[in-house]
């Protein structure tokens, strides 16, 4: 099956720093990955849908100023969590599928603590 | 908003029993239907797809179909407290661009 990377997979940083996750499929092509958040206990809410070469769609209540995504290639999508601080403290996954209505491939995950 | 409903659990089964996890959506567009397992601190794998009615049968796991109640089950033959995990329901919705995931259902085997 195919196969997405994330990295890293854990990451504690201070308040009011940066931080970005990489988002990589291996062995396919996504035109279209999909960030998601999930805080402890609770589902997966989608963050934005990530488009190669255009802007991320975000979803409603997400702030777009503070969570960047870019997808400059057709393998790489990043989230950068700017000024980031302890609320923003959560299990930060990517994910991809190899079409419309076609299962979800996920990465591994980070887990961002925030001091 | 379309949403996806699952029973939150936890789910509490005896090891050898069968586990029954259910889903109900509310976009009659939907077209596929997907059941992930979730382990604690990890990302969610697939476990089972269903596209059409009826049942659906990979070794120990059965999906179930209901299109016109829009209603999808899980069931889990001879339970494993390796299968103690949390499942969640995901249903992309019309147009099949965006998976809506429900809540997720914690599902605990005593051995």
């Amino acid at each position: 099956g195919a196969v997405v990377s994330q990295h890293p997979s854990r990451v504690i940083c201070k308040s009011g720093t940066s931080v970005k996750i990489e988002c990589r499929s291996l062995d396919f092509q996504a035109t279209t990955m999909f960030w998601y958040r999930q805080f402890p206990k609770q589902s997966l809410m989608l963050m934005a849908t990530s488009n190669e070469g255009s802007k991320a769609t975000y979803e409603q209540g997400v702030e777009k100023d503070k969570f960047l995504i870019n997808h400059a290639s057709l393998t790489l999508s990043t989230l950068t969590v700017t000024s980031a601080h302890p609320e923003d403290s959560s299990f930060y996954i990517c994910s991809a599928s190899l079409g419309r209505n076609e299962k979800l491939f996920f990465g591994s995950g980070t887990q961002l603590s925030v001091l | 908003q379309k949403e996806v409903e699952q029973n939150s659990g936890p789910l509490s089964v005896p090891e050898g029993a069968i586990a029954s996890l259910n889903c109900t959506y509310s976009d009659r567009g939907s077209q596929s239907f997907f059941w992930y397992r979730q382990y604690s601190g990890k990302s969610p794998e697939l476990i089972m797809s269903i596209y059409s009615n009826g049942d659906k049968e990979d070794g120990r796991f059965t999906a179930q179909l209901n299109k016109a109640s829009q209603y999808v089950s899980l069931l889990i033959r001879d339970s494993q407290p390796s299968d103690s995990a949390t499942y969640l329901c995901a249903v992309p919705n019309t147009g099949g661009f965006k998976t809506i995931f429900g809540a997720g259902t914690r599902l605990f085997v005593k051995a």
